[in-house]
């Protein structure tokens, strides 16, 4: 089953906007992880925020994490045709696995 | 290139066909990981390997599924008796022993269609 709920499904914005998308999960976690995966490729680990973080930031990438509200969001500024493709949020509940959610597919137009 | 790396790429076999997929994970890496993606959907796990051991199977890998990781290196994920069902990407990804707060890289992932 999966744990993570991505919001919206689908987002389709223009070159040069931001692209924000939302994550809730269920249950307590170690940290959460967002990755990015272009069409039937493999997915790319983007950025890991821990438990006790509310936000970290990677180049573009800025994500927060609000565990009393059970959610996460990934901001991606000034976003280009290249960040086209699907972003999966995935939790560590402190097993041995990642648990993902169903993603969010961004579509960036030039 | 020092990525995970899983072949075939694309399998299309008919029903009732078994398969076997192969992963290379990052060599200093002791955990291995398989994981199936269908369509529109996230990645589910389907069972994790340290070193040569397999410490968890997911409910979803049916007695039709085995997986190796023989010698602690490359893994093998065989699927007997194929069904349509089972037609989805299979992918492969690894770590560090210390599998929390640490990155799990994947690989490109292994296309099956069964016919």
């Amino acid at each position: 089953s999966q744990q993570g709920e991505e919001d919206p499904q689908a987002l389709s914005i223009q070159e040069g906007e931001n692209a924000t998308m939302n994550c809730s999960y269920k249950t307590s976690i170690n940290n959460l992880q967002w990755y990015r995966q272009n069409s039937g490729r493999g997915l790319v680990h983007l950025i890991l925020i821990r438990s006790n973080e509310r936000e970290k930031h990677s180049g573009r990438l800025r994500v927060t994490l609000d565990t009393s509200k059970k959610s996460s969001s990934l901001l991606i500024t000034a976003s280009r045709a290249a960040d086209t493709a699907s972003y999966f949020c995935a939790t560590d509940k402190g097993g041995n696995k990642l648990v993902f959610g169903a993603g969010t597919i961004l579509r960036v137009k030039s | 290139d020092t990525g995970v790396s899983q072949n075939p790429r694309h399998k299309i076999t008919k029903r009732g066909q078994n398969v076997t997929f192969r992963c290379d994970p990052i060599s200093e890496h002791n955990r291995l990981y398989w994981y199936r993606q269908t369509l529109g959907q996230g990645p589910e796990f389907l069972t994790y390997f340290q070193n040569e051991a397999q410490l968890e199977k997911s409910r979803l890998l049916s007695d039709r599924f085995s997986a190796e990781r023989p010698k602690g290196s490359f893994s093998t994920l065989e699927i007997q008796r194929t069904e349509q069902g089972d037609s989805a990407m299979y992918l492969c990804a690894s770590s560090t022993t210390e599998f929390s707060g640490n990155t799990i890289y994947f690989g490109e992932g292994s296309w099956l269609t069964v016919v």
